[in-house]
């Protein structure tokens, strides 16, 4: 059974840097084609995707916010940790991890399993 | 960027009733070589992280009842829901896979009429 818990401040001042991270179980991230990305979503809009680490340490971001983010993993404890620097107000959202199997046409692809999810509110 | 759009933002259906939902992508994201189609559909219901229902474009995920079903391919794709019931009362949304940056359309509300 995968599951997957995001934990962090939920409050974090304009200016400052956001450590969030992903505690798994139910798979390894060493596992071949096996991924974890950040998706986040501002109250009462759309998700948008932030990053994505792979099993062989490959890690992907989005170009918007690239200079912003660096995603790791530790897999001997099971977490991936997403740090978002020069955080503003609109960056406020509640921010997902989520599961991913397949690459480069294989498996899936989907996000098959998400955390609960945990808001932030970037505000003075 | 591979940018999609869905249409309509919102729609009410009656129940026993059938919806459908477009997406549409700014380029291609079918593959010659895999012979497959980039993209994924998710449900999510207030308060909860989105479900992925589907994958591939029309591969339906374990346990996703099948009154759901994706079909499409190319840049136009569509999710219907042959019969709608109360608890899929959500907001859908599709998402290309194709190409980084990963993206998602800005999502469909289906509500009951």
């Amino acid at each position: 059974q995968i599951t997957l818990k995001e934990s962090g401040p939920t409050l974090v001042k304009p200016t400052q840097t956001l450590t969030l991270t992903c505690t798994f179980s139910g798979f390894s991230l060493s596992t071949n084609e096996v991924g974890v990305a950040w998706i986040r979503q501002p109250p009462g809009k759309a998700l948008e995707w932030l990053a994505l680490i792979y099993w062989n340490d490959g890690v992907r971001y989005s170009p918007s916010l690239q200079n912003r983010l660096t995603i790791t993993k530790d897999t001997s404890k099971n977490q991936v940790v997403l740090t978002m620097t020069s955080l503003v107000p609109e960056d406020t959202a509640t921010y997902y991890c989520a599961h991913r199997q397949g690459y480069s046409g294989s498996g899936k692809q989907g996000f098959d399993f998400w955390g609960q999810g945990t808001m932030v509110t970037v505000s003075s | 960027d591979i940018a999609m759009t869905q249409s309509p933002d919102s729609l009410a259906v009656s129940l026993g009733e059938g919806a459908t939902i477009n997406c549409k992508s700014s380029q291609t994201i079918f593959s010659g070589s895999t012979n497959k189609n980039y993209l994924a559909w998710y449900q999510q219901k207030p308060g909860q992280p989105p479900k992925l229902l589907i994958y591939w474009a029309s591969a339906r995920e374990s346990g996703v009842p099948d009154r759901f079903s994706g079909s499409g391919s190319g840049t136009d794709f569509t999710l219907t829901i042959s019969s709608l019931q109360a608890e899929d009362v959500a907001v859908y949304y599709c998402q290309q896979y194709f190409n980084s940056p990963l993206t998602f359309g800005p999502g469909t509300k289906v509500e009951i009429k």
